[in-house]
This record gives C-alpha cells, structure tokens and sequence, in this order.
C-alpha cells in the first residue's frame, strides 16, 4: 500500500510534558528503525525492531524514551519529561525483510520543546 | 561501535561537471552501504547501495566505490544537475549474528550546490 506514514507531523511540547509519536510501516514490513535527526546533522540510530522484537535499543539517548511495536507493525516512540535538547526530528524507517534492504524513510515527527 | 567519517561537508559545483563524496567506516563487519538523498524538509531517499561483496556500482549518472581494504566508498556524480542540489549521507550497516541490523550509521552529510 502507501508508504511508511508518521503522526502527528508536527508536534510542540512544553518542557515536561509526554509526547508519544507514531509510526505505520509499509505493510508486511519485518524491520523498523527509530531516527534522530539534528538539524544540519545525520539521522542517529536509536532502536531497532524485527517484528515485535525490539533487538537494539542501545541508541536511545536515556531512559526517558522508550519504543513499542507491541503487535509488530505500529510502532510508537514515547519520551517521557521532555527536554529542550530533545528537539528534533524523529524518523521511522522501515524494511521488507529482516536481512539487508532498502529502507523507506517516513516523513518524520518534527519535535519542538519549548 | 561503527563510527562513519564524510567528507567534505559542502561541496558546490558547476551544472555539468561532477561531484563526490568520501565516506569511510571503521567497523570490518559492516557490509552495507547505501547512500540517501535528502531534500530540505524531506524524507531520506535511497539513491544507491552497495554491498560489501561488490567494488563498484552504476545506476545512470550515479556510481559508487567501495574499498573493503581501506574502508572507504565514495559517490560519484556525473554531468551534475540543478535538482542534484541537496544534502547526502552516506551510512554502514552490520548484520546482527541472528540475522537482520543493528546500529545503522549514518554519516554527518554533504550539502550539494549545483549552480546553473
């Protein structure tokens, strides 16, 4: 079907608040990475799923954020206490099987905490 | 971990001549490399890959190289294009031992300026 959709597009939180940000992979789709992405900087890796496993989470930057894929399609990334340094933009991506592919990026959450 | 280097940071060039980035990883166990294009406010978007069995790859006016010896691959661009303009990154993965990837690096970009 359609791509790898993420929601909401945007998002502003003040600093403190929850956030939770959703992404739909391509249907079937066996893996899914979470990114952070900077401005002006590459995506950083932070956790990895193959089916509902979450195989990698060594990248998540601290345990305020925590990633689910509790059925193995919809994932969702929640960060707890937002900072301002959490700012940025977050990108899913996903891929077909779980051995070597490409990976189709979704739009990304742009996260602003004030 | 895997730590990936790209250079150079900006690179402009004039329409018609050619470009190229320079990435070099330093994990042996990477064997994946792809190279994305990315828009100002857009998503990544796979250009290229190529996979660590392989020196070299053609897809129309895009190349890369890869060196398992010195850890290195680049992108070549030829015959350069306004809508080239962009910034790229180059990336390494690594297999997990029970299959699939872990840590999926990316390098830190080149921004593209193509001048008419």
């Amino acid at each position: 079907g359609a791509g790898v959709s993420q929601s909401p597009r945007y998002k502003v939180a003040k600093r403190g608040q929850d956030v939770a940000l959703r992404c739909d992979p391509i249907s079937g789709h066996v893996s899914l990475f979470w990114y952070q992405q900077a401005l002006g900087q590459g995506p950083e890796f932070l956790t990895y799923f193959q089916n509902e496993a979450q195989l990698d989470k060594s990248g998540l930057p601290s345990d305020r954020f925590f990633a689910e894929r509790p059925e193995g399609s919809v994932s969702t990334l929640k960060i707890q206490r937002t900072q301002q340094e959490d700012s940025a933009v977050y990108l899913c991506a996903s891929i077909e099987g779980a051995s070597y592919n490409e990976q189709f990026f979704g739009p990304g959450t742009r996260l602003t905490v004030l | 971990g895997e730590n990936v280097e790209q250079h150079p940071s900006t690179l402009s060039v004039q329409e018609g001549d050619s470009a190229v980035i320079k990435c070099t990883y330093s994990d042996s166990a990477s064997n994946y490399f792809p190279w994305y294009k990315q828009e100002l406010g857009k998503r990544p978007q796979l250009i290229i890959d190529i996979r660590s069995n392989v020196g070299e790859k053609k897809d129309q006016r895009i190349a890369v190289t890869l060196n398992k010896t010195a850890k290195h691959f680049s992108l070549h661009i030829t015959e350069t294009q306004p809508e080239d303009s962009a910034v790229y990154f180059c990336a390494a993965l690594k297999p997990l031992v029970s299959g699939g990837y872990q840590k999926v690096t990316f390098g830190t970009g080149t921004k593209l300026q193509v001048i008419p």
